[in-house]
């Protein structure tokens, strides 16, 4: 089966800074990866995924992830940060069965905050 | 617009007290699934929905009741909440199965359980 592990729960950064969110996945074979957004009050808005091709993917507002096999991670990275990307921040990993019954795994999210 | 509606978006009950919560998307999705969200522990899968008339266990199934008689409807019932339930639900809708497709969220019920 498959799991997700964000090993950091609550991140603060300063307005302009960099970000990265750290993921870590486990399956034998080759997973589906996605970073979705929880904004306060909101459900979760897809930012990215990988299945398959470039190892660096590009997502909405300026967010990027790199998936590196060997490090089973999927790390998301903005250069820039803004106010509005305050919100809590989910990995999950799925992956692709013959029965149909394809499940995604969640992390336990990242909750960010933003300092001027 | 394209989008997921689940109602209500927050619910006070009793213990015992059956509830249901709803759940409709406009997309034509095949694939539907329930979510409860606690602090600490993310999203876990209670029930899912390959088709009409085809539902089957998430992770956390206990407590929890679905039915797919319509396409685009897919909701949640509690037939006697307990207050383990209290938490943030939320309905999901993707084209092709959760695992491998990008899902379309609703805004979430906050549901609490007294």
């Amino acid at each position: 089966a498959q799991s997700v592990t964000q090993p950091d729960i609550h991140i603060t950064v300063s307005e302009g800074a960099s970000l990265e969110l750290r993921c870590n996945y486990s399956y034998g074979a080759t997973p589906y990866l996605f970073w979705y957004v929880q904004s306060p009050g909101q459900g979760l808005q897809l930012l990215l995924k990988y299945f398959s091709g470039d190892t660096l993917v590009q997502g909405i507002k300026g967010f990027e992830a790199e998936f590196k096999r060997s490090q089973s991670s999927f790390n998301l990275r903005k250069p820039s940060v803004h106010w509005s990307d305050a919100a809590e921040y989910f990995c999950a990993v799925g992956a692709e069965t013959n029965f149909g019954n394809e499940k995604l795994t969640f992390g336990t999210g990242t909750r960010l905050t933003i300092i001027p | 617009e394209a989008q997921v509606t689940q109602n209500p978006r927050y619910l006070i009950t009793v213990t015992g007290k059956k509830l249901t919560v709803t759940c409709s998307q406009n997309m034509n999705h095949e694939y539907m699934s329930w979510y409860r969200q606690d602090p600490g522990l993310g999203l876990r899968q209670i029930y899912y929905s390959m088709n009409v008339e085809v539902t089957d266990k998430g992770d956390v199934p206990e407590g929890y009741k679905v039915s797919r008689k319509e396409k685009r409807n897919f909701p949640l019932i509690l037939e006697s909440p307990s207050p383990n339930q209290t938490s943030l639900y939320f309905c999901a809708s993707s084209f092709e199965p959760s695992g491998v497709s990008p899902l379309h969220f609703g805004n979430g019920t906050r549901l609490t359980v007294t």
